[in-house]
């Protein structure tokens, strides 16, 4: 167990519709990475926030957006869903940098209809 | 997008045998690590290894380093069945852009 929980687990929803998935990163840490990773294909790297503010953006698209909130929990939504949308998402939390160790969670595996 | 470079891309081997992947990048690094995903799960870290360091290892893992050729190797002994699984090498070469630049993966099958 990593420490990193993602909800929910699995999501089927049908094209055009929006979404939110969560992340609470392990206790601590101030980075949350969000990630898209496709069938049996490599991590696409989507979006880091730092204790609240983004950091840096990867290949996000302008359909989906991300926030971290005081809390520390992430929420990254994907709106007007399309059928190449359907993947694995995953979020990943480290102390403070990307030189540091990333725990990913579970995933949340999003499927389009 | 930015992406290291993973070799070989699969590998299947037999339980027992050693398994080794290599994983190249690009520009000046301070530290590499690797990561194993089994299928459909995340990713779980396994080594990290500093510019400074040539060598590391854990339990059956061994990591080499070569910051003059760019590349990294990831050397797995005695296999077993549960090795299987996808291996990530990931670097900080992109520092300044506050992400990790991550290899496409070597999928390691071990065949009893």
């Amino acid at each position: 167990d990593s420490g990193v929980t993602q909800t929910p687990k699995h999501l089927i929803t049908a094209t055009g519709q929006r979404v939110t998935l969560r992340c609470s990163p392990r206790s601590g840490d101030l980075s949350v990475y969000w990630y898209q990773q496709s069938l049996d294909q490599g991590l696409q790297f989507l979006i880091h926030y730092y204790n609240g503010e983004e950091r840096a953006k990867g290949n996000i698209l302008e359909r989906f957006s991300a926030q971290q909130f005081p809390d520390l929990h992430s929420e990254l939504n994907l709106s007007s869903l399309e059928l190449g949308d359907s993947a694995l998402y995953f979020c990943a939390s480290s102390a403070s940098g990307v030189r540091d160790t990333q725990y990913f969670g579970p995933g949340t595996r999003l499927t389009v209809l | 997008s930015q992406q290291g470079e993973e070799d070989p891309q699969a590998l299947s081997i037999q339980e027992g045998e050693n398994a080794t992947m290599n994983c190249s990048y690009k520009t000046s690094i301070n530290n590499l690590q690797w990561y194993r995903q089994n299928s459909g799960r995340g990713l779980v870290h396994l080594i990290l290894i500093r510019s400074n360091e040539r060598e590391k290892h854990s339990g059956r893992l061994r990591v080499t380093l070569d910051t003059s050729k760019k590349s990294s190797s990831l050397l797995i002994t005695a296999s077993r069945a549960a090795d299987t699984a996808s291996y990530f090498c990931a670097t900080d070469e992109d520092y300044s852009n506050y992400q990790l630049i991550w290899g496409a993966g070597t999928k390691l099958i071990i065949k009893p």
